[in-house]
Parts: C-alpha cells; structure tokens; sequence
C-alpha cells in the first residue's frame, strides 16, 4: 500500500524558515516524481512544484522558486521542502504526492500537514 | 500561466441524480487534464486522468470528457458519498494548475 506521511509543519514566525519531510512507503520512491502542493484555508490548490527521480529536474511554480526548495533522499524514501522568508500568505496545508510513472498527474497524496506562519 | 475556469462554483443535487461539472482552460492543454475529489478534512483523491480515463477503483459512475480547452466532469446516480470539493488539473505546460473548485452538496 503506497503510504506518503508529512511532517514538520507547526506554528511559525513571519520570515523564519521550515523544512517539511514527507515519508514514503509501499513503492519504489526511487523510480517515481515526486511534488508538492499547498491549500490555504478553505482556499483551492496551488501547485508548488516536482522532483524527478535524480533530482537532475526540479520545477516549481514562478511565485515560489525564490522561497521554496524541493529535495530528496532516495536512500531515506523521503521528500523535502525547505521553505524560507515565510509569509502569513504560506499559512496552508502542504501536501505531498506521487506522480504516475507515464504521466505528470498525481494519483498518490499524503494527508498533509499544517503550516501556520503567525507572530 | 495556464488558468482553469471551473463551473458552476458549487452545486447541489438530490440522489439518483446527474450531475456534471465544468472546466475551461485558457489554451488547449490537449487532454493533460486530471479531476481529483476532496472530502472534507481528507486529501484530494485521483478520480480521471488525461481527461477521460477512470483511475483503478473509481466507481464507474464517474467519468470525464473533453478536448482542447473544454473538459467535463459527470457523476451517475449520485451518492451521498460523493459529497465532496472537486477539482479540475491541467499537466500540460509549468506551471501545473488547478480549477477554484467546485463544492459539491445534497439537496
């Protein structure tokens, strides 16, 4: 069973940083793109962006390449985002999610985790 | 950057009933489209990908449709489980976008 766990988010400061991880489990982590998508209070999704396999390829959406970084370790099956310069407008819930191996759609998701950036 | 136009904003339907969902892209994203469902407090659920294919296990009362810039959503019979937000997603050209939902109730 594909199983993709967030973690690290919690509550904090305006213009601090916050490394979110997202534990996969149940596939080959290693052979599939990985991505990341937020949701803001009773808002829509915005997509934030994709690993592929190697980290060779990251693409992010223009609004967030200057704040967010997406990384991982294949040997640890586990996906990061690294988000800096923290504004109340990144206070969502981040989700992480698996790409199907043909395509650029997401058909696994984490159950996300909250960020709330407040002083 | 490509902009989904999803309709109607919300909607709400009796069981048994037919109802479809709307979503207009702003170029051709030639079929790159995916729908996904979101329960409320779940994560979003993969329901159709490029644009009429039903994703293993999805009931069969759902399926989408569509070409170029126009895409739809149709749900058979409705459940009272299928209360949900769903959204529309294009693949074709960075950045990837979604619709603004649309939020699905009983009548």
């Amino acid at each position: 069973e594909v199983k993709l766990v967030e973690s690290g988010g919690g509550l904090v400061q305006p213009g601090r940083s916050l490394k979110l991880s997202c534990a996969a489990s149940g596939f080959s982590f290693n052979d599939y793109w990985m991505g990341w998508v937020r949701q803001a209070p009773g808002k829509g999704l915005e997509w934030i962006g994709e690993i592929n396999q190697d980290s060779s390829t990251i693409n992010y959406t223009p609004s967030l390449k200057d704040k967010f970084t997406i990384s991982r370790d294949n040997a640890q099956n586990t996906l990061y985002l690294q988000m800096s310069k923290l504004g109340s407008e990144d206070t969502a819930i981040y989700y992480c999610a698996s790409l199907n191996y043909y395509s650029y759609y997401f058909d696994y998701w984490g159950q996300g985790v909250m960020v709330t950036v407040s002083s | 950057d490509i902009r989904m136009t999803q309709s109607p904003a919300s909607l709400s339907a009796s069981l048994g009933e037919t109802v479809n969902i709307e979503c207009l892209a702003s170029e051709d994203i030639y079929s790159d489209l995916a729908w996904y469902q979101q329960k409320p407090g779940k994560s979003p659920q993969l329901l159709i990908y490029n644009a009429n294919s039903l994703q293993n296990g999805v009931p069969s009362r759902f399926s989408g449709s569509g070409s170029g810039t126009q895409y739809s959503l149709k749900i058979n019979s409705l459940q009272s489980e299928d209360v949900a937000t769903y959204f529309c997603q294009q693949y074709n050209n960075y950045p990837y976008t979604f619709g603004a939902g649309t939020k699905l109730e009983l009548k």
